[in-house]
């Protein structure tokens, strides 16, 4: 099962940084924090993803506490088709295949 | 940007049909996936596929379903005698090598529904 704790919804004001909060305290040395976006009914779009180091693409970033323990996927200035549930997924095992989905965060971006 | 096609994105069949669903992963892929997400509830984990077998599956995933890579690129999800409780939609999924480290992508999925 999930090995991660998000609130279940968040609210945004348009063109303010959006901060999605995830703990997962039992997290293993090698496994790594994933952030996926789920809009609607499509399928769940991958954010980014990180080990130890904080991490920036062009859509996210991704910010590891020292412990590893929790972490925030910041999205810099929310739109209104940020609007989302946000998974915080940690990959369970080293076959890379216990990728679970918890009941993530709803993010409603606010005009 | 590669992506994962699927289809059809809707299907509806009725109980007992079997069904075929079918992916198109990223091309360079070599691990893939299915996950379902009935309506209102999780994306939950079917099954992965590696070097032509599959690699761990979930206990959803029963003796009414199967996978198969038919050729180098399709990858395809049978479900043998469908029941109403399978209506959800299925996404399909792939990833790269390095399989702790490498995102899965998601098609778009394909809606089930079985009456």
């Amino acid at each position: 099962d999930a090995k991660t704790t998000q609130p279940p919804s968040m609210d945004c004001a348009e063109g303010r940084a959006a901060n999605l909060p995830c703990n997962h305290s039992t997290i293993s040395g090698n496994e790594y924090v994933y952030w996926y976006r789920q809009i609607h009914s499509q399928g769940p779009q991958y954010i980014i993803h990180g080990l130890k180091n904080n991490e920036t693409n062009e859509m996210a970033s991704l910010i590891i506490t020292e412990d590893r323990k929790s972490s925030t996927l910041i999205l810099p200035h929310a739109t209104l088709r940020d609007t989302a549930v946000y998974y915080c997924i940690v990959r369970v095992s080293n076959t890379g295949n216990q990728f679970y989905f918890g009941t993530g965060t709803s993010l409603t971006v606010i005009p | 940007e590669p992506e994962v096609t699927q289809t059809p994105s809707h299907q509806v069949t009725q109980m007992g049909q079997e069904v075929i669903l079918r992916c198109v992963p990223i091309s360079n892929h070599l691990y893939f996936y299915w996950y379902r997400q009935i309506l209102g509830q999780k994306v939950e984990f079917l099954v992965s596929f590696y070097n032509n077998e599959i690699s761990e599956k979930s206990e959803i995933f029963d003796d009414q379903f199967s996978v198969e890579r038919p050729d180098g690129s399709n990858f395809t999800l049978k479900i043998r005698s469908t029941k109403l409780e399978d209506s959800a939609m299925y996404f399909c999924a792939s990833s790269g090598l390095r399989m702790n480290s490498s995102p899965l992508h998601f098609g778009n999925g394909t809606r089930l529904t079985v009456t």
